[in-house]
């Protein structure tokens, strides 16, 4: 069974472009978390999809948004970049929605804001 | 409130010696806790979890935890480490959706031949 995927594995954009990153989780699975990862906050929950509807969302401003669709592949979308959005950008997919359910991660997007 | 503390960011330890990476969390509802790993430029790897089944959790890789409520604690051993545990390791609880994970800040362990 594939992995989770998430494209590009690299991305370079300048302060104010709006950028969108991708995830494909492993197949059956319908619920996609977003993390970003800085050396200075470490790992910061974003958000959670499930069955196309976020569940939950991290304290991140109303620029960093998601989507999933029917499929479960998942966007999430920057827009007005600035400059500490540079981070590591990992989705994470789990087969449902308990407590204690193993989320998966793919290998990450790394953004870099020049 | 749910947040774990790893004390020490980094951590070395001779090959074949005991690693001990310490976890202590927050939480105000009985806590489900992980630990992963992370492999330079790569994505983060289940190393084992608790769930609130038996409190000494055994994982992947020859390590285990134990979790101890009463020192709200999740430290992470293995008897006798390799080159390959080389790695940053993080401790995380649940947080207020199941899949809303708080993580803490992470150690880097290296193995020194």
């Amino acid at each position: 069974k594939a992995g989770v995927t998430q494209t590009p594995r690299y991305l370079i954009k300048t302060r104010g472009q709006q950028v969108t990153l991708s995830c494909s989780p492993i197949s059956g699975h319908r619920s996609v978390s977003w993390y970003q990862q800085t050396p200075g906050q470490g790992l910061q929950f974003l958000f959670e999809y499930f069955s196309e509807t976020q569940r939950n969302k991290g304290n991140f401003p109303g620029r960093f948004s998601g989507r999933q669709f029917s499929n479960s592949r998942s966007e999430m979308n920057v827009s007005t970049l600035e400059l500490g959005d540079s981070a590591l950008y990992l989705c994470a997919s789990s087969a449902g929605t308990n407590k204690g359910n193993e989320q998966f991660f793919g290998p990450g997007t790394r953004l870099t804001v020049l | 409130a749910q947040s774990v503390t790893q004390l020490g960011s980094h951590v070395s330890v001779s090959e074949g010696a005991l690693v001990l990476l310490r976890c202590n969390y927050s939480s105000s509802v009985p806590p489900y806790l992980f630990w992963y790993v992370q492999y330079p430029n790569q994505g983060l790897q289940l190393l084992l979890k608790y769930t609130s089944a038996a409190t000494l959790v055994k994982g992947i890789n020859g390590f285990e935890a134990e979790f101890k409520k009463s020192e709200t604690s999740f430290h992470l051993t293995k008897p006798s480490a390799h080159m390959s545990d080389a790695a940053e390791y993080f401790c995380a609880v649940t947080g207020g959706g199941a899949n809303n994970l708080f993580f803490g800040t992470g150690t880097r362990l290296t193995v020194i031949p």
